[in-house]
């Protein structure tokens, strides 16, 4: 079955506490990115990566870094988490970038950071 | 920059009832509109998609026609469902250069009553 999947699915960490995001697609995609989604101002790129070590800021990518050493996984990672990323994150993949293409998001994780 | 607006909501209707949710753009060249739909817990799936002025997306009863002249996407059905009961995001996709992805509207919360 083509997936995205995301772990954990619900995080709460304290201020400061590094953590990552973990996405993975088995539909062998280039285009992969990170949104966040906030009551009042849907969602928001955070990253995106056109394919393997390639990767570009999005709209709102401060406090956020990412990797993508391969083709299936690009995690999202939180280097010193502050309450105002407290927010439900998506991971999303398409073939060739979301421009015309289908995208495929994860079911989500809801991180809550104290 | 590009931008999406929706109706927010929450909109309530009564089963059987005719939907239209409003959706009106900006956004330089000519990009691709999108529907999203997110039922609870789950995240966003495509719903359907418009690629040129005058393109009608169809899915599950839904429509929704590229209006260029009056830059909008509006998203109908002729009778909606309990089971239709959802978030729907517009979004448009950057046909200019910057940052590559989907541009989202706020959502529409959707509530269909039996």
């Amino acid at each position: 079955e083509a997936q995205v999947t995301q772990n954990p699915r619900y995080l709460i960490t304290v201020t400061g506490k590094k953590l990552t995001v973990t996405c993975s697609q088995n539909m062998n995609h280039e285009y992969m990115s990170w949104y966040r989604q906030d009551p009042g101002l849907g969602l928001r790129q955070i990253y995106y990566s056109m394919n393997v070590e390639v990767t570009d800021k999005g709209d709102v990518p401060e406090g956020y870094k990412v990797s993508r050493k391969e083709k299936r996984n690009f995690p999202l990672i939180l280097e010193s988490p502050s309450p105002n990323q407290t927010s439900l994150y998506f991971c999303a993949s398409s073939s060739q970038g979301l421009r015309s293409t289908e995208a495929f998001f994860g079911q989500g994780t809801r991180l809550t950071v104290v | 920059g590009d931008s999406v607006t929706q109706m927010e909501g929450p909109v309530t209707l009564s089963e059987e009832a005719f939907l239209t949710i409003n959706c009106t753009y900006t956004a330089t060249g000519y990009p691709s509109l999108f529907w999203y739909v997110q039922y609870p817990g789950e995240g966003l799936q495509l719903l359907l998609k418009a690629t040129k002025a005058d393109d009608k997306g169809s899915n599950k009863g839904f429509e929704a026609t590229y209006r260029k002249e009056t830059t909008s996407f509006h998203l109908e059905k002729g009778s909606v469902q309990v089971s239709d009961s959802a978030v729907y995001f517009c979004a448009l996709s950057s046909s200019g250069g910057g940052a590559d992805g989907l541009t989202f509207g706020k959502g529409t919360h959707l509530i269909i009553q039996p």
